[in-house]
């Protein structure tokens, strides 16, 4: 049972571009929602969160909106950078509960 | 620097055996947290610590078992009962439940 779906597995933008990761939840219960970045052979990063109380929070080129009603939430990399080339996961959880659920991950690829 | 060590990076198990995955952790975080990584999933937990010498299961806890004797350490056993141990194993910790995780490097164990 997927909680937490991101249904593109990759994504490719040129550099300089806008690069918009997409996820979907399904438990209503979900208030925390957590971005990772992943590069090869290494353990993910955590790069930027929100909780249910905001609809936006922005730290440097990336950007996280929510959308509750829509029970959506997206990651925009503005500009696009060839280091932004990664995998990025989502994740969500209960704000007071460890059962944090992540998505299957979007494979991003920014070509110069 | 502080951070979470994982080792070994690469591992192989024989059929009946059973091995021991290493996760120390210098960031004197209370939590630590085991997940499995499978192509095309997201990350699945399997056993979480809240303090010292206390550990839940998570949603594929059987055929693994934890130990948390000490902060640092959250040491991963797979045992035989495990009947599809080939996967990416990740740990990580966090200040406390319901904050961003910090992850090691990860494990991959494959079957001889």
């Amino acid at each position: 049972d997927q909680q937490v779906k991101q249904n593109s597995p990759s994504l490719s933008v040129q550099e300089g571009r806008i690069s918009i990761l997409n996820c979907d939840y399904t438990n209503s219960m979900f208030d925390y929602f957590l971005w990772y970045k992943k590069y090869p052979a290494e353990g993910p990063t955590f790069l930027i969160s929100i909780s249910s109380i905001k609809d936006k929070n922005e730290d440097g080129r990336f950007t996280v909106f929510l959308n509750k009603s829509a029970k959506h939430l997206s990651l925009h990399i503005v500009p696009s950078q060839p280091g932004d080339s990664a995998v990025y996961f989502c994740a969500a959880s209960p704000d007071n509960n460890n059962d944090m659920r992540f998505g299957a991950g979007t494979r991003l690829t920014v070509k110069p | 620097d502080g951070g979470i060590t994982q080792s070994p990076k690469y591992l192989f198990r024989k059929e009946g055996q059973n091995v021991t995955l290493s996760c120390e952790q210098n960031l004197n975080h209370d939590a630590m947290y085991w997940y499995r990584q499978d192509p095309g999933q997201g990350l699945r937990l399997i056993y979480y610590s809240q303090i010292v010498n206390d550990f839940q299961k998570g949603d594929i806890a059987e055929g693994y078992s934890v130990s948390r004797e000490k902060k640092e350490s959250f040491p991963l056993t797979v045992t035989s009962a495990q009947k599809n141990p080939t996967a990416f194993y990740l740990c990580a910790s966090s200040i406390q439940r319901g904050q961003p995780q910090h992850f090691g490097d990860g494990t991959r164990l494959s079957i001889l």
